[in-house]
């Protein structure tokens, strides 16, 4: 298994400002996933970020708006940039071992941007 | 295109009474199956997995899901429900070719257990 820490856990922001949030494993995994959950609804993919190349973004989302980072095998970031109340979501990392192996996610960041 | 249904939005059932959460799903090749249990104000938590094997399999806190090739299911079941199952319930399916491994998620299914 693994264990993820994600900071922060929740936020206000003003509209226009960006936020970064943190995303790290107690372990080196080879992928990690960037997800969103608007209130009410589903997990929807942002991007994969797998260490040492770009990350790969989802049909909607855009480099410009989530911009990621992900400096070695255990860390990652996410910034929100230019933000907006539509941004208001949860915002969820992941990571995978293998195909065959379950994802583990972190417990998730409330942003609301006001 | 990979997706997965769950076409329930909310399932009530009385404490002690069996439950089913359905799903299921349309993959492109074979799948591998997830299902994850999310409580208020937390992330995700990994229930049980389908990889391959027997259809019936068993995972966390009593609960238990069945692969159906046929029919295209994944329902996640449990004989006897507790008021702490009252959660969000997601499933998830990957499918075995893809070298990105990301899951798709089904939109979730808010189960309520009546003491």
């Amino acid at each position: 298994s693994a264990v993820i820490s994600q900071k922060p856990s929740r936020d206000i922001c003003q509209r226009g400002t960006s936020l970064t949030i943190q995303c790290q494993v107690d372990s080196q995994v080879t992928m990690m996933f960037w997800y969103r959950q608007q209130p009410g609804q589903s997990l929807t993919l942002i991007a994969t970020a797998n260490q040492g190349s770009e990350a790969t973004y989802e049909s909607g989302f855009v480099i410009d708006k989530f911009p990621i980072s992900r400096p070695n095998l255990t860390f990652s970031t996410l910034t929100v940039s230019n933000m907006s109340p539509e941004d208001s979501s949860i915002y969820l990392c992941s990571v995978g071992q293998g195909p065959n192996t379950e994802a583990f996610f972190g417990q998730g960041t409330r942003l609301t941007v006001v | 295109a990979q997706s997965v249904a769950q076409p329930e939005d909310q399932v009530n059932v009385a404490e002690g009474n069996p439950l089913t959460v359905k799903c299921t799903y349309s993959v492109s090749g074979n799948p591998y199956l997830f299902w994850y249990v999310q409580y208020p104000n937390r992330g995700l938590q990994f229930l049980l997995k389908y990889i391959t094997g027997d259809n019936l399999v068993k995972g966390s806190y009593g609960f238990e899901a069945e692969f159906n090739k046929s029919q295209t299911s994944f329902h996640l079941k449990k004989p006897s429900a507790l008021v702490s199952d009252s959660a969000l319930y997601f499933c998830a399916v990957r499918d075995r070719g893809s070298t990105l491994g990301r899951l798709y998620f089904g939109r979730g299914t808010q189960l309520t257990v009546w003491p």
